[in-house]
């Protein structure tokens, strides 16, 4: 069955240094996976995702993924946090349960950055 | 930017009564969805629709549950009989497919809150 993991519940990290949410997949065949932002009392967000080609991803906002098939990982980094980037972060894997393929997300990860 | 719109963005309602949750997804997108979100809890897959019928849903979206395209713009998630644990933010969500379903990032709407008492 396909799933994904989003090891940490939170993550806190300060203005202006590096962040990285982790996410790991299991899927059947090759992952198409995304990642997804929640602004409090909002919907979620598209931010990037990896079907194929360059392991890393650049996606909106300054984000970027990357995709590591050994490790089963498709990571979220950002090189200069900013407190504006607090909020949920949900890692997503395509299904292969039918003709469209539904979203299977990760709990979720909240990024907390302080000034 | 076009967007995903959803209304209304919180309902109320007596459990056993019936729900009409609304949603324009973006016009020239041809795959609809509904998912859910249960407070604290992960976003959970519910429904997807395509070529005005269903193409996939989970066990979750069992007989209370349906969805429909009556125009050529709503879509709408009716549940004929509330209980508590319907209780969750719902979203629609429509992607273009037109590189391929399984590549093409879906847009959510800002989700309907249902609260059931």
């Amino acid at each position: 069955a396909q799933s994904v993991a989003q090891p940490e519940d939170q993550v806190n990290v300060a203005e202006g240094n590096p962040l990285t949410v982790k996410c790991t997949y299991s899927v059947s065949g090759n992952p198409y996976l995304f990642w997804y932002v929640q602004y409090p009392n909002r919907g979620l967000q598209f931010l990037l995702k990896y079907i194929t080609g360059d392991n890393l991803v650049k996606g909106s906002y300054g984000f970027e993924a990357e995709f590591n098939k050994s490790q089963t990982s498709f990571h979220l980094k950002k090189p200069s946090a900013l407190v504006s980037d607090s909020a949920l972060y949900f890692c997503a894997v395509r299904a292969y349960g039918g003709s469209q393929g539904n979203l299977i997300f990760g709990k979720g990860t909240k990024l907390s950055v302080k000034p | 930017e076009p967007e995903v719109t959803q209304t209304p963005s919180h309902q109320v309602t007596q459990m056993g009564q019936e729900v009409i949750l609304r949603c324009v997804p973006i016009s020239n997108h041809l795959y609809f969805y509904w998912y859910r979100q249960i407070l604290g809890q992960k976003v959970e897959f519910l429904v997807s629709f395509y070529n005005n019928e269903i193409s996939e849903k989970s066990e979750i979206f069992d007989d209370q549950f349906s969805v429909e395209r009556p125009d050529g713009s709503n879509f709408t998630l009716k549940i004929r009989s509330t209980k508590l644990e319907d209780s969750a933010m719902y979203f629609c969500a429509s992607s273009d497919g037109a590189r391929g379903a399984l590549n093409t990032e879906a847009f959510f709407g800002q989700g309907t809150r249902l609260t059931v008492v």
